[in-house]
């Protein structure tokens, strides 16, 4: 079965600092990997997700994910955080065959200091 | 567009008293899932249909029920509540899975707060 790991629990980062973000999956076949973002007292959103092709995947808000096949992983990176990025941000992969469910990491807190 | 709508926003239930949280979706996906969310240990997914009149568990079933007798509705019931189903509950949406792009991007709720006392 599919599974997440995300090892920061918790964050916390100066504005203007570089942001990495550690995800590592366990499946071994194909997947498509998702990260949400959860601002405080919102709902999920897509922040990327990687599907196929080029593994470097850039999404909103200046974030980027680089897909690593051979170390199951797919981190989060941003050079230089914002106070607005303070957020909860998730992990997600879904193998891309049979009857397999979007499995989410338990998230990371992050939160920027001013 | 309205996307996920959940009712309500917050609750407040005591123990044994039963309820259902509410979630409709206006994109006509067929994929619809509930997640709980509690701290430090991400989603959790409760249950999903994959179309009308079809439902299935996910990895934490025990304690709910759903039913999905339209593409737009997905109703999660509480029957007897119990302290630990104190959660964020989260209702999703997808049009579907499987390798095209768009197919496992999942549009969520803006979240139920239940709380069990």
């Amino acid at each position: 079965a599919q599974s997440v790991s995300q090892h920061n629990h918790h964050v916390i980062l100066s504005e203007a600092a570089s942001l990495e973000l550690g995800c590592n999956y366990s499946y071994g076949g194909t997947v498509n990997l998702f990260w949400y973002v959860q601002y405080p007292g919102q709902h999920l959103q897509l922040l990327l997700k990687y599907f196929s092709g080029d593994p470097l995947v850039k999404g909103i808000k200046g974030f980027e994910a680089e897909f690593i096949k051979s170390k199951f992983s797919f981190n989060l990176r941003k050079p230089s955080v914002q106070w607005s990025d303070t957020a909860e941000y998730f992990c997600a992969v879904i193998a891309n065959f049979g009857n397999e469910k979007l499995t989410f990491g338990t998230g990371t807190r992050l939160t920027i200091i001013p | 567009n309205a996307g996920v709508t959940q009712t309500p926003k917050f609750r407040i239930l005591k123990i044994g008293q039963s309820m259902t949280l509410q979630c409709t979706q206006d994109m006509n996906h067929n994929y619809m899932y509930w997640y709980r969310q509690d701290p430090g240990m991400g989603l959790k997914l409760i249950y999903y249909s994959v179309g009308a009149g079809i439902t299935d568990k996910g990895e934490v079933p025990n304690g709910y029920n759903v039913s999905r007798s339209t593409t737009e509705d997905f109703p999660l019931r509480l029957e007897l509540a119990a302290p630990s189903q104190t959660s964020v509950y989260f209702c999703a949406s997808s049009y579907g899975t499987g390798s095209s792009s768009g197919a496992n991007v999942l549009t969520f709720g803006a979240g139920s707060r239940l709380t069990v006392l």
